[in-house]
């Protein structure tokens, strides 16, 4: 069974980079899209963006300038940057993969338990 | 961007009622649109994915239909541990985007 956990620090200053990482048990980053999605009680759900298995990347317009997401030399695990952070980047931050079926329809099957990161001096 | 919504925002409901919960988008997703359900303090729950597919180990009490822009999620008869939120989401377009969920409370 896969598991993904995220960690990284839970308190950022503003202005500072926020880094966090996500652990793959029971499987690795060799096949579909590993996502970072947040969720804050102002803005919803929102989807950062996702690390293809052969490295492709793709962002949301709105953080794009901010996020990097990269992938560890031993694929299990896989980390997500943003910089210049806000009070608005106050959020639970999930990472989950996502994957296409036999059929061609993709789902979001396996998610972290999330991890709140607050931005504050 | 593509907008989601959804209706209602909350809805109070009775064990062993039937409940729709509706998700509109502001332009057509094929069929990338999914259901997560989210308990408080837990991550999201894949429910259904391309419109209508039931994620394994999902109880068949969930179905999901729609196509085009207008998709519905339907409970038939709820359970206890139905009461949570429920987001719709679509991967069709970049960036991928929620709606903004559905609250269904303990009549």
């Amino acid at each position: 069974q896969m598991q993904l956990r995220e960690s990284g620090p839970g308190l950022v200053k503003p202005s500072e980079t926020l880094s966090l990482t996500c652990t793959v048990s029971g499987g690795s980053i060799n096949s579909d899209y590993w996502n970072w999605i947040r969720q804050s009680p102002g803005t919803g759900l929102e989807w950062i963006g996702y690390l293809h298995h052969s490295g492709t990347t793709n962002y949301n317009p709105s953080l794009e300038s901010r996020v990097t997401i990269s992938m560890d030399m031993s694929r299990t695990q896989f980390s997500l940057r943003l910089t210049s952070v806000t009070a608005a980047d106050t959020a639970v931050y999930y990472c989950a993969r996502r994957k296409i079926d036999v059929a061609g329809a993709y789902y979001f099957d396996y998610w972290g338990q999330g991890t709140l990161v607050t931005v504050s001096s | 961007a593509i907008q989601m919504t959804q209706s209602p925002s909350s809805l109070s409901a009775s064990v062993g009622d039937r409940v729709t919960i509706t998700c509109r988008t502001s332009q057509g997703v094929s069929n990338d649109l999914g259901w997560y359900q989210q308990r408080p303090g837990k991550a999201p729950k894949l429910l259904i994915y391309g419109i209508s597919f039931l994620q394994s180990g999902v109880p068949s009490r969930f179905s999901g239909s729609g196509s085009g822009t207008d998709f519905t999620l339907t409970i038939s008869s709820l359970q206890p541990e139905d009461f949570a939120t429920y987001y719709c989401l679509q991967d069709n377009n970049y960036p991928f985007t929620f709606g903004p969920g559905t609250k269904l409370e303990i009549k």
